[in-house]
């Protein structure tokens, strides 16, 4: 499964769109990535995936760049119960297990 | 659906001590996982199983045992508990791990001492 780099923490005000980046640049072509989030204390929950096209469902849209090296998952309009640390992930399509990293610390402003 | 069940939410056990976390998913999903969750760190996988009578090992299988008999429950045992096991322990069941993602427990808190 390739590397995944995230910032450690970003803040977004309440209200406004939250854009969480992901670097993955030793991606290879059969590996999807996926995101997770985990809200303070709680099991991790899961948001969105893709392959090569953007992607959208009711928590959020997944962007990822033509050359598939990075991706962001945005959150349209934050709300104050979107503060969580939020995991994303690159793992290929045979594989069953997932492997977190720290994620980034999002922390939604009112 | 209840989803994924694990229990005890906490448990303080001795040194040398060991025990069972029990797991229990009722969405009928072959694949499930354990995790553990140590403070200010992400999760790491401790074994898997892809279906009834299949496991294997993820990063840190040292000291835990699984096994999975149906296709319902997933226990993860501690041998011979140490204060390194303190941690969050978290278990997690997919259908279909390419398409769906896992759905998680709520976890165990355990602490060693």
């Amino acid at each position: 499964d390739a590397k995944t780099t995230q910032p450690t923490s970003m803040d977004c005000a309440e209200g406004r769109a939250a854009n969480l980046p992901c670097n993955h640049s030793t991606i290879s072509g059969n590996e999807y990535v996926y995101w997770y989030r985990q809200i303070h204390s709680q099991g991790p929950q899961y948001i969105i995936h893709g392959l090569k096209n953007n992607e959208t469902n009711e928590m959020a849209s997944l962007i990822i760049t033509e050359d598939r090296k990075s991706s962001t998952l945005i959150l349209p309009h934050a709300t104050l119960r979107d503060t969580a640390v939020y995991y994303c992930i690159a793992r290929g399509n045979t594989g069953n297990q997932f492997y977190f990293g720290t994620g980034t610390s999002l922390t939604v402003i009112p | 659906n209840a989803g994924v069940t694990q229990t005890p939410k906490f448990q303080v056990l001795k040194t040398g001590q060991s025990m069972t976390l029990q797991c229990a998913q009722d969405m009928n999903h072959e694949y499930m996982s354990w995790y553990r969750q140590d403070p200010g760190m992400g999760l790491r996988l401790i074994h898997y199983s892809v279906g009834a009578g299949i496991t294997d090992q993820g990063e840190v299988p040292n000291g835990y045992n699984v096994s999975r008999s149906t296709t319902e429950d997933f226990p993860l045992r501690l041998l011979s508990a140490a204060p390194s096991q303190t941690s969050v322990y978290f278990c997690a069941s997919s259908r279909d791990t390419a398409n769906y993602g896992y759905t998680f427990g709520s976890g165990t808190r355990l602490t060693v001492v």
